[in-house]
């Protein structure tokens, strides 16, 4: 069973501070993502990464950073939190072929305060 | 523009047959994927389809349409626990990145 595991479920965090969120994946995948879902417009791809210290910008890369210094794990960086960040956080990964679905992670919901 | 569109919202009666349809538009196409996400978890994989036609898997299938930029998910015999979310997405080509629609949820009445 593909395991995908994300650092927490909720964080509180204030305006101005710098949040990481981490996630790893058991599959040895190729793939990793990070997106955000909020209400009405669905998931969104914030960025992602096909191979150790490679990394692409998503659809909406603005305010975050991202790190892959091992295969398993991804990281989430928001440089200075902001409170139009306040949202549902996902992890994905996924295999090398085109037809291979993403796996995700349970989420993190982060509160800006 | 990229653009997936799905319905809001529908409901269904339990046993009954459910069609959600979806259209996109989107600058390349490398396949077509349903998931499913109950409330407060994570989306799950459910079918994908990158050439026209239907795919079947138990109560649940998949069709597409490439020329129309089209696909529905067909759930046959439904079920209370088959009120969920139900999300299109579609995997641009030159790599893996997938975009999603907003999703359609689906409450399924006794």
């Amino acid at each position: 069973d593909v395991k995908v595991t994300q650092s927490s479920r909720y964080l509180v965090k204030r305006t101005g501070e710098k949040v990481f969120l981490e996630c790893v994946q058991d599959m040895d995948h190729e793939n990793m993502f990070w997106y955000r879902q909020d209400p009405g417009l669905g998931l969104r791809l914030i960025y992602f990464s096909y191979d150790v210290k490679m990394k692409e910008k998503g659809d909406i890369p603005e305010g975050y950073s991202v790190s892959r210094e091992k295969k398993e794990r991804f990281s989430l960086i928001l440089e200075s939190a902001s409170t139009n960040q306040t949202s549902m956080y996902l992890c994905a990964s996924s295999g090398d072929r085109l037809s291979y679905e993403q796996y995700f992670g349970p989420g993190t919901r982060l509160t800006v305060t | 523009g990229q653009n997936i569109d799905q319905p809001t919202e529908m409901t269904a009666t339990e046993g009954a047959i459910v069609q959600i349809n979806c259209t996109y538009q989107t600058s390349g196409f490398n396949g077509l994927f349903w998931y499913q996400q109950h409330a407060g978890e994570a989306p799950t994989f459910l079918s994908y389809n990158v050439l026209d036609g239907l795919e079947e898997k138990g109560r649940f299938s998949s069709f597409l349409s490439r020329s129309k930029g089209y696909s529905y998910l067909l759930l046959k015999e439904l079920q209370m626990k088959d009120s969920a979310s139900y999300l299109c997405a579609v995997r641009d080509t030159g790599g893996f990145k997938t975009i999603f629609g907003a999703g359609t949820r689906l409450f399924v009445k006794a």
